[in-house]
Formats: structure tokens, C-alpha cells, sequence
């Protein structure tokens, strides 16, 4: 069965650059979650999108900013990175209604 | 608020052993439960979740988990581990909003199984 896409997996980057997450959902889910995992930490809600609307908002910095497009992928952009966003990021998928969020493998987010 | 509660940060048992790992929420409606099994540098995989009707929720690799409404509680329970259970455990409390179910999720147990 098709899972959730994240690319890319590894990821790079200096402090004060921009980072772009791509999440490609399961077929036909039409709701798309992102989180924060901080190393031993839990995974941290970031933002939902739902019918390419926003949804909710959870504790996203404003230097983050995501949308859903219209074949329902999602990206995440992250501008002037910091040390403390390296991070795993997790995008997960839904259908409506039925609760259950699916997750991608993550990105590995390394700022140095 | 919502919020989710694992007390026990490491647990250990031997393999053959049973196992409950414990969950305690904080929700103002009824809430929708779930536990998550991520292995090292990897992704969650959904174990099982609870929605409504049967308190006992059977889920994948052997797990249940009991919903208590009167505890707050759902814990995770497995009668036999294998080692390949070894891995970090998050229980996770999800309220619907407009369209989505965000997932508040707890700390975190990692479990460690002993040959």
C-alpha cells in the first residue's frame, strides 16, 4: 500500500539559510499534519491542513510557513534557520473522519 | 488543554515477559487515543487507537490497550514481548478540528528487551 512521501530525507543546511520539506500524502487523504521531533523528544504539532486550507496551528515559529497545494502535497518552508530547528520532521496524512494520521519517515534536518 | 501523561520514561522486561505501558490523558470532551511505536531515526507506525464503543482495542505485532474513562487512563499491554519490540512508545490524544484531528502526544517510553 502507497505511505506517506517525504523529500527529501537528509537535509543540510547553515544558519540564516532557507529549507523547503516536501510531503506527498496517501492517495485520496485529504488532510496533512506536520511535526517537530527534537532529538529525544516528542514529535511537536506544527500546522494542519485540511481541503488545502490551513486547519490548526500548534507551536510553529513565524520564520515557518506551509500550504497544501491542490494535488493535496504539502510544503513545509523554513527561512533564516536557527541551531535549535535541527530537528526530525515528520509530515503525516488523514482522511477525513477517520482519525488515524499515517507518517511519513521524516526529514533529518541538520543546521549547522 | 489537552495533554498526555507517560510516567515511566524507561522500562525494561525480558523477553517473554508481559508488558503495560502506561498513558494518562487530560481532555474536556471524549477523546480520541492513540499509540505510536517509532524504532531509531525512524517513523511512527500506528499500533492501535480507540475512537468509541469497546473499551479493549486490539491492535498490530499483539498489542491491546483498555480505555478507562473513570482513570483517564489507556494503556498499552502486551502478553508475551518479542525482542524486536525494543523501541520508543508514544501515546498521543487527538481532537478533532475543522477537518483534521491534531495529535497531542506524550513523552515517550522506551522499552529495552532483555535476551
Amino acid at each position: 500500500a502507497a505511505g506517506v512521501i517525504q523529500s527529501p530525507r537528509h537535509l543540510i543546511k547553515e544558519k540564516r539559510e532557507t529549507a523547503t520539506l516536501k510531503c506527498y500524502p496517501i492517495p485520496r487523504h485529504d488532510t496533512v499534519y506536520w511535526y517537530q521531533q527534537g532529538p529525544g523528544q516528542d514529535p511537536q504539532f506544527l500546522i494542519s491542513f485540511y481541503e488545502k486550507m490551513q486547519s490548526d496551528k500548534g507551536s510553529i515559529p513565524d520564520r515557518f510557513s506551509a500550504q497544501q497545494f491542490s494535488d493535496y502535497h504539502s510544503e513545509l518552508n523554513m527561512s533564516s534557520l536557527e541551531l535549535g530547528d535541527s530537528a526530525l520532521y515528520f509530515c503525516a496524512s488523514s482522511l477525513t473522519g477517520l482519525g488515524e494520521q499515517y507518517f511519513g519517515p521524516g526529514t533529518r534536518l541538520t543546521v549547522t | 488543554a489537552q495533554s498526555v501523561t507517560q510516567p515511566d520514561i524507561h522500562i525494561t522486561v525480558s523477553e517473554g515477559a508481559s508488558l503495560e505501558l502506561r498513558c494518562n490523558y487530560s481532555y474536556g470532551a471524549t477523546p480520541y487515543l492513540f499509540w505510536y511505536v517509532q524504532s531509531p531515526g525512524q517513523g511512527l507506525q500506528l499500533l492501535l487507537k480507540y475512537f468509541s464503543g469497546d473499551t479493549l482495542v486490539q491492535g498490530i505485532k499483539g498489542f491491546e490497550a483498555e480505555f478507562k474513562r473513570s482513570q483517564s487512563s489507556f494503556n498499552l499491554r502486551k502478553p508475551s514481548v518479542h525482542w524486536s519490540d525494543a523501541a520508543e512508545y508514544f501515546c498521543a490524544v487527538g481532537y478533532h478540528q475543522t477537518g483534521a484531528n491534531n495529535l497531542f502526544f506524550g513523552t515517550g517510553t522506551r522499552l529495552t528487551v532483555i535476551p
